[in-house]
């Protein structure tokens, strides 16, 4: 399936390092979502942008920052994270508030 | 009360049996309602939309009772390839006029055994 891709598919990185994950939707969509799941863990949402404007913060940490360039980009940049902030992030895409789809995800290892 | 609740399981079946899992939901305002099923260590996948008049396809049937605030998801003659998480998830107003955000529950896990 193309409809969400996700980059990279797995990701280890020190705590000092920056990286940043990408997400783009395939769909037309114009809302996108980024949500982190951690093990035997509900999904957390994280992030949300309608129409490139991020309408949802919920009290995420400043260490991830959110970008949207164009409502088919969507990337989450990560920096001087802590081992507790590994788990894999999705990224999910709507048409406004209906059913969303998901990216198959960036399995992230903090160490 | 949660948002959205369901029963963690685990739901232990044997293979052609019938399961079912419900789903509540608090906020009498929301309007669209979906399950989705997660295999380990990947994405969660939609499985089916939920309408007020009930949705069938193939072995899987969701209903939505409005009354009393919950989903259902029906598994006939469920398969070994049934085993996954399912999750329920509810298109919920947010702040904003008119705004709405679709809110997961934790899962359902179902283990179809041979």
């Amino acid at each position: 399936e193309t409809g969400v891709t996700q980059t990279p598919r797995h990701l280890v990185m020190g705590m000092t390092n920056k990286k940043s994950l990408k997400c783009e939707q395939h769909l037309g969509h114009n809302a996108m979502y980024w949500y982190k799941q951690s093990a035997k863990k509900p999904l957390e949402l994280m992030f949300v942008y309608n129409f490139k404007e991020q309408t949802e913060n919920n009290s995420v940490p400043s260490r991830f920052s959110p970008e949207c360039p164009n409502s088919s980009h969507l990337f989450l940049h990560l920096h001087t994270l802590q081992p507790e902030d590994s788990a894999l992030y999705l990224c999910a895409s709507s048409q406004t508030s209906d059913e969303q789809y998901f990216g198959p995800g960036t399995r992230l290892t903090v160490t | 009360r949660k948002e959205v609740e369901q029963d963690p399981g685990p739901f232990n079946v044997p293979e052609g049996a019938t399961v079912a899992f419900n789903c509540t939901y608090s906020n009498s305002a929301s309007q669209s309602f979906f399950w989705y099923r997660q295999d380990c260590r990947k994405e969660p996948k939609l499985l089916m939309s939920v309408y007020s008049s009930g949705n069938e396809d193939g072995r899987f049937t969701a209903q939505l009772n409005r009354a009393s605030q919950y989903i259902s998801l029906l598994i006939r003659d469920s398969k070994l390839s049934d085993s996954a998480t399912y999750l329920c998830a509810v298109n919920t107003p947010y702040s904003g006029a008119g705004s709405y955000q679709l809110t997961f529950g934790k899962g359902t896990k179902l283990s179809v055994i041979p």
